[in-house]
């Protein structure tokens, strides 16, 4: 069973397009990560957020942390072809047993 | 600064053989881990230690088994390789439980 839903899975879009990508669970979280991975690589952390409602902001990279802590967001303002890699996120849930589960991904594509 | 190393970065099996797939990391991190990466499945946990000579099973254990005989190593083995097997494999390190966990490159595994 897939707790962490990405959407959409796939993204193709003009350079200087703005664009957000979803990240949805039933569960609640103590922290989501966001990461991004480009092809042949691992993925890399871009951000930890931990409180429910919480806003960072990474350059031209806005995360937020919903309220409920069960969903995040990933709004990337005036893409760039350096944006192109595949997209994660990944949680810790509640529960008592260690679980930490990665998402079904985002791939986005910005073209030049 | 190596981080996590994976080696092989790439193997052809064949249905039955068995392998072992070695990460090794720097940093003196006690959490260690291993994932597979399926197209839209994202990262699924294998098995994952929490320090020298333990390990634990995680969402996808069956078919592998994994070692920690040194801090600093981490290896998976497939006792006898199936063609679902066929994926991207990726290790990871962390110092604590809940903070960045850093990637190794991936190997590329099929098995025929």
């Amino acid at each position: 069973t897939q707790l962490l839903e990405q959407s959409p899975q796939f993204l193709s879009i003009q350079e200087g397009e703005n664009l957000t990508v979803y990240c949805n669970s039933s569960s609640v979280f103590s922290s989501l990560q966001w990461y991004r991975q480009e092809p042949g690589e691992g993925p890399v952390l871009l951000v930890t957020v931990v409180t429910g409602g919480e806003v960072k902001k990474l350059k031209r990279l806005t995360f937020q942390f919903g309220d409920a802590r069960k969903d995040s967001s990933l709004h990337i303002t005036a893409a760039q072809p350096g944006d192109t890699g595949l997209y994660l996120c990944a949680g810790f849930t509640t529960s008592g047993t260690y679980k930490y589960i990665f998402g079904t991904g985002t791939r986005l594509k910005v073209l030049a | 600064n190596a981080g996590v190393t994976q080696t092989p970065k790439f193997r052809v099996l064949k249905t039955g053989q068995s392998m072992t797939l070695l990460c090794a990391q720097d940093m003196n991190h006690e959490y260690m881990y291993w994932y597979r990466q399926d197209p839209g499945m994202g990262l699924r946990l294998i098995h994952y230690s929490v320090g020298e000579g333990t390990t634990a099973k995680g969402e996808v254990p069956d078919g592998y088994n994994v070692s920690r005989l040194k801090k600093q190593n981490f290896l998976l083995g497939l006792e006898s390789a199936a063609p679902s097997q066929t994926s991207v494999y990726f290790c990871a390190s962390s110092y604590a439980l809940r903070t960045e966990a850093f990637f190794g490159q991936g190997t590329r595994l099929t098995v025929v």
